[in-house]
């Protein structure tokens, strides 16, 4: 059973367009949504979080929408760089919660 | 860099073996989680460590056992390797046991399983 269900797999966007990436959840006690950035031949890298209590969280180019009733949220990029190109995880966990529920992943390309 | 080092960088095992894989955690953090990235997956959590004691298990066999040291660092050990156990193996600090807290993630382990 995969928790949280991420879209797409894979996302090729020109430089200076908007990136977006959806992602649904199950666990109605998930309280806390936060999405990864991970390069090649790294380990992935807190980016933004968002808690349900809030619809939307920017930080820079990059903001969180959350719709709590639909149980979905989805990253944002504005302005996409080619140094976005990287692989995003979005997550969710409970907050007194121990471990981090992954997405599968979306590989994003931003072209020159 | 996150401060968080993994060793090694890649293993090459044959099935049935035993593997132990280290984890340094970044200068201050008491806990030390660890996860299973398959190729072209999402990492899954395999457990988390907390001052030495085990604090959370996800859906991994027994055989996935760790170990917490007094510094803080951590080792994964695998036994009876299987085809399947191929994967990126990533550990991750944090301050404290709380997922909402940062967890810095190392580079990763590479294991192939022959």
């Amino acid at each position: 059973q995969q928790q949280v269900k991420q879209s797409p797999q894979s996302l090729i966007v020109q430089k200076g367009g908007i990136s977006i990436i959806n992602c649904a959840y199950e666990n109605t006690a998930f309280d806390y949504f936060p999405w990864y950035q991970q390069f090649p031949g790294k380990g992935p890298a807190l980016l933004i979080a968002i808690r349900p209590d809030v619809s939307e969280k920017k930080e820079g180019r990059f903001t969180i929408s959350f719709n709590k009733s639909a149980k979905q949220f989805s990253l944002h990029i504005m302005d996409s760089q080619p140094g976005d190109s990287a692989t995003y995880f979005c997550a969710a966990s409970r907050n007194r919660d121990d471990k981090i529920i992954f997405g599968k992943g979306t590989r994003l390309h931003i072209l020159p | 860099e996150t401060g968080v080092t993994q060793s090694p960088t890649h293993l090459i095992k044959t099935r049935g073996q035993q593997v132990t894989l280290r984890c340094s955690s970044q200068s201050g953090h008491n806990t030390v989680s660890w996860y299973q990235q398959a190729l072209g997956q999402g990492p899954q959590f395999i457990f988390q460590y907390y001052r030495e004691e085990e604090n959370g298990r996800g859906n991994f066999p027994p055989r996935f056992s760790g170990l917490q040291f007094p510094n803080y660092s951590s080792e994964l050990n695998v036994n009876a390797l299987e085809l399947d156990d191929s994967a990126l193996y990533l550990c991750a600090s944090s301050l404290t046991p709380l997922a909402k807290n940062i967890q810095y993630f190392g580079a990763g382990t590479r294991l192939s399983v022959l």
